[in-house]
C-alpha cells in the first residue's frame, strides 16, 4: 500500500449538488496532485498543491477547487455537479514536486 | 494533438507471447518518463521509470528516444497476471504527471 488514503471510496450525488473529496498524503510528502479519470480514459490533471499553495492547474473550470492543509492533506471541491463529472478521482502525493507520485485508491463519484 | 499518445488497444495475446507498447509525447521539455500499470477499477501503480539508456526489470524493458519523442515498453513471456491497462506518463519540471489514455492488455491461456 502507498500510504495515501482517500475518502469516501464511493459517492453518489445529484446534478447541481456540491461534493468534497479528501486525501491524506503519505507521511513526509508535501505535494498532492488531483486527477480525474473518466471511464476508458487516462487520468487528467486537475491541480497540484505544494506546501499549501496551488502549483499548477489543468484544463478544469473554476467550479473545481481545492486546498491543502498544514499537515499536507488535501481536499477537492466540486460545485454545481454535472453528469460528466462522474469519474474516478485520484489523489497522488510526492515527497517533492518532481518526484515519484504515489496514488490513493481513488473516489468513484457518480452524478445522477 | 494530445500531449501523450499511445497505441490504441486492446492487445489480446496468449501466454508466453512478447508484446510491445508504444507512446509518443509532444512536449520536448518533458524530463521524466514512466510506465504505470492500472488494474480494473484500481489506482495506477508505477511499473518502471524510463531512461534514455533503456532499462530492464525482469520481463519488462523500457526504452526512450528523446530525438523522436518516443517511449516503448516490451513485455516478454507474458503471464495471465500481466493483464491490465498500461499508461504512458511524462513529467515536465514543476508540473504534475501527464498520462496517456492507456493501452489494455489481455493475456489468455
Amino acid at each position: 500500500e502507498t500510504g495515501v488514503t482517500q475518502s469516501p471510496t464511493h459517492l453518489i450525488k445529484t446534478r447541481g449538488q456540491q461534493v468534497t473529496l479528501r486525501c491524506s498524503s503519505q507521511s513526509g510528502h508535501n505535494t498532492v496532485s488531483w486527477y480525474q479519470q473518466a471511464l476508458g480514459q487516462g487520468p487528467q490533471f486537475i491541480f497540484q498543491y505544494y506546501r499549501e499553495e496551488e502549483n499548477g492547474r489543468g484544463n478544469f473550470p473554476p467550479r473545481f477547487s481545492g486546498l491543502q492543509f498544514p499537515n499536507y492533506s488535501s481536499e477537492l471541491n466540486v460545485n454545481a455537479l454535472e453528469l460528466d463529472d462522474s469519474a474516478l478521482y485520484l489523489c497522488a502525493s510526492s515527497p517533492e514536486i518532481s518526484e515519484e507520485a504515489f496514488f490513493g485508491q481513488g473516489t468513484r463519484l457518480t452524478v445522477v | 494533438r494530445k500531449e501523450v499518445e499511445q497505441d490504441p488497444g486492446p492487445f489480446n495475446v496468449p501466454e508466453g507471447a512478447t508484446v510491445a507498447f508504444n507512446c509518443t509525447y509532444s512536449n520536448s521539455a518533458s524530463q521524466s518518463f514512466f510506465w504505470y500499470r492500472q488494474d480494473c477499477r484500481k489506482e495506477p501503480k508505477l511499473l518502471m521509470s524510463v531512461y534514455s539508456s533503456g532499462n530492464e526489470d525482469g520481463r519488462f524493458t523500457a526504452q526512450l528516444n528523446r530525438a523522436s519523442q518516443y517511449i516503448s515498453l516490451l513485455i516478454r513471456d507474458s503471464k495471465l497476471s500481466d493483464s491490465a491497462t498500461y499508461l504512458c506518463v511524462v513529467h515536465q519540471a514543476g508540473t504534475a504527471l501527464i498520462f496517456g489514455k492507456g493501452t489494455t492488455l489481455s493475456v489468455s491461456s
